[in-house]
């Protein structure tokens, strides 16, 4: 079935390091992909997404590509701040019974830490 | 917006005990989804519904877990009777028609002694 796997945590940087966190994908057909947020007590929120192979999709100094050869979507920042820290989840959306609206299928989840 | 409202934020209950958790989705979406969170086990679907109907429940654990959605603007999950093994953070999550992004509601986080 359809999974999504991404990089075990947690990952510990210090302010303004390279951020790369890894997210490959199994699915059939042609998924979304997305990477969520969820800061610490809070619910998840969508970060970014992208909907089609070589899709970039961005937000808050983040991006991630939508690679089809390799099944890929890795998250990656150039510089994070303290407020970055949280846990971040690739996911993939699967195509709902008969049209409707599909849900979403998660990583483990990574947590990032960064310190000052 | 309020966004998605989920009620209560913190439960602790005794093993046997009923518990109901309460969500409204934002106004106008029309896919609901319950999702539970563990740190074993990660985010997990339990249930969605669209336009008010159950429309794949493979991810309830076993009968001691019933979800309704009465209508557009409520829908309650049900735990009865409630064991150590259910606790967890429960969240909700809304889809406006034709969109494909979920938002979250802040979760419940139940403890079941």
């Amino acid at each position: 079935g359809d999974s999504v796997t991404q990089m075990e945590g947690p990952v510990t940087l210090s302010e303004e390091a390279f951020l790369t966190i890894n997210c490959t994908y199994t699915a059939t057909g042609y998924p979304s992909l997305f990477w969520y947020v969820q800061y610490p007590g809070e619910g998840l929120q969508l970060l970014l997404k992208a909907t089609k192979a070589d899709d970039k999709g961005s937000n808050k100094g983040f991006e991630a590509t939508y690679r089809k050869e390799t099944t890929s979507f890795h998250l990656e920042k150039g510089s994070v701040q303290v407020s970055d820290s949280a846990v971040y989840f690739c996911a993939l959306i699967k195509e709902g019974a008969e049209g409707s609206q599909g849900n979403l299928i998660f990583g483990k989840g990574t947590k990032l830490s960064v310190k000052p | 917006d309020a966004g998605v409202i989920q009620s209560p934020r913190h439960e602790v209950t005794e093993m046997g005990q009923e518990v109901t958790l309460r969500c409204k989705p934002i106004s106008g979406h029309n896919s609901l989804f319950w999702y539970r969170q563990t740190m074993m086990r990660g985010l997990e679907l339990l249930i969605y519904f669209n336009n008010n109907v159950p429309i794949d429940d493979s991810g309830m654990p076993e009968d001691r877990f019933s979800a309704k959605m009465p209508n557009a603007s409520f829908s309650t999950l049900k735990i009865q009777p409630s064991e150590p093994r259910d606790s967890a953070v429960y969240f909700c999550a809304s889809t406006h028609p034709g969109t494909e992004t979920q938002y979250f509601g802040p979760g419940t986080r139940l403890l079941v002694l």
